[in-house]
């Protein structure tokens, strides 16, 4: 199986926009998601299918792809929003998680 | 509404066996595949494998294969994660997460709803 590369941190303030990045050989072919984990908390999706946004996710969350970089980018942070972002992918074999990024509103 | 139930933490001796459970329901059980995803304390997610609920297919991460087993029953509802010759690294919150494959797939391969999580530890 392949690998997702995450930066393990960034850091904004409130109001500013937050983009983390996510890279992976495979990206080009297959689709990524996105998840935001806050501490004691199960994963929740934001991002399905690279660009799309599941109801009820407020509409600063949006993702894009170019390549082999997908992005996840936070606009007009709140500190609500601090938490840690994993993007997941798959190929016919197996599931591939990120490492994870953890966001810090400062 | 749509939810996934796991079973309580669990506190196990090196070399001892673990099974989870997660009980689904508000959905068409065999239309969605489970997936078992674990967390070591302070660590990134690990997907273990997956189970089709319609036709009972498994799949698992080399990582774990020979070690791990995904049965699930569809009279309950339940799928069941079983770990097993556990060692102190498999502490961790081991989640069920369902990913669809019947029907239309709204959300394509995405882990859509997930369970509250089980903790899992391992010492002696």
């Amino acid at each position: 199986s392949y690998e997702l590369t995450q930066p393990p941190s960034v850091s904004v303030s409130p109001g500013q926009t937050a983009r983390i990045t996510c890279s992976g050989d495979a990206l080009p072919k297959q689709y990524a998601y996105w998840y935001q984990q806050k501490p004691g908390q199960a994963p929740v999706l934001v991002i399905y299918k690279d660009s799309e946004r599941p109801s009820g996710i407020p509409e600063r969350f949006s993702g894009s792809s170019s390549g082999t970089t997908v992005t996840l980018t936070i606009s007009g942070v709140q500190a609500e929003d601090e938490a840690d972002y994993y993007c997941q992918s798959a190929d016919s074999s197996a599931v591939v998680f990120g490492g994870g990024t953890k966001l810090t509103v400062l | 509404q749509v939810q996934l139930v796991q079973s309580g933490a669990e506190v196990k001796k090196p070399g001892a066996s673990v099974k989870v459970s997660c009980k689904a329901s508000g959905y068409t059980f065999t239309s969605y595949a489970m997936h078992w995803v674990r967390q070591a304390p302070g660590q990134r997610l690990e997907w273990m494998g997956w189970i089709n609920a319609g036709n009972g297919n498994t799949k698992y991460s080399q990582k774990f294969q020979g070690r791990v087993t995904i049965t699930r029953d569809t009279s309950a509802s339940t799928a069941y994660m079983e770990l097993s010759s556990l060692r102190s690294e498999d502490t961790a919150v081991y989640y069920c997460a369902r990913v669809c494959t019947g029907g239309v797939c709204y959300f394509g391969d995405a882990f859509d709803i997930w369970g509250q999580g089980t903790m899992v530890t391992v010492s002696s």
